[in-house]
């Protein structure tokens, strides 16, 4: 098991420019989320799906962000234009089913830095 | 939605017994009470859950107060590489998995 697979590790970009973050979950899990974590604000969720469908994006900032789910094996996080606010880490996490028993299982996330 | 409170910060020195506590005084009877942790540079990783009785695992135990307005994570024996910072989270009926800003564990040698 390879575990959650997030790319790039870094990303580098200036303002302006769009941002595309991917991430490949455990095959099998039918629960995805996506997470950015800041020192001022901590681990934030952004949005979730279900059967790649998106159930939940309220923590989505704004209408740069949109999150797309193709397929179960697939998920993309993508900030257009970018901002240096932007700048931050974000996670993927993916989880076998609705049982509480289920925990998150995260990737390694994705360091974002927007100049 | 239910909230926790940790504190921000705890040091424990090596191969002691570690108690991180947490409050969540407005849990509803269908919370489960989940704890993370996060190594530098890292993903959260799963600690352990439970919903009213104390749980046990290769990696710590979790004491639920009875009345589950409270719980402890309890590491047996912390070591240099528990060092973390460490989350208590409420998962609801809304499947929400929302992270406070958990408490950073220092560990001495």
């Amino acid at each position: 098991d390879a575990g959650v697979i997030q790319s790039p590790r870094h990303e580098v970009t200036e303002m302006g420019q769009e941002v595309t973050l991917r991430c490949k979950p455990i095959s099998g899990h039918d629960y995805l989320f996506w997470y950015r974590q800041t020192m001022m604000r901590g681990l934030e969720l952004l949005i979730y799906f279900n059967n790649n469908v998106p159930i939940d994006d309220s923590g989505m900032p704004e209408d740069r962000f949109s999150a797309k789910m193709p397929n179960a094996s697939f998920s993309t996080l993508k900030i257009q234009p970018s901002e240096p606010r932007d700048s931050a880490v974000y996670f993927c996490a993916s989880r076998l089913g609705q049982g509480w028993n289920s925990p998150l299982h995260f990737g390694n996330g994705t360091r974002l830095t927007v100049t | 939605d239910a909230k926790t409170t940790q504190p921000n910060s705890m040091e424990s020195n090596e191969e002691e017994p570690v108690h991180l506590p947490c409050n969540h005084s407005t849990i509803s009877g269908t919370d489960y009470i989940h704890w993370y942790r996060q190594l530098p540079s890292q993903g959260p990783e799963y600690v352990i859950h439970g919903l009213t009785s104390n749980v046990n695992n290769r990696m710590a135990s979790l004491a639920i107060a009875e009345d589950r307005k409270s719980s402890t994570l309890i590491l047996h024996r912390a070591t240099l590489r528990d060092a973390a910072v460490y989350y208590c989270i409420l998962r609801d009926v809304n499947d929400d998995m929302r992270f406070g800003a958990g408490t950073r564990l220092t560990v001495k040698p």
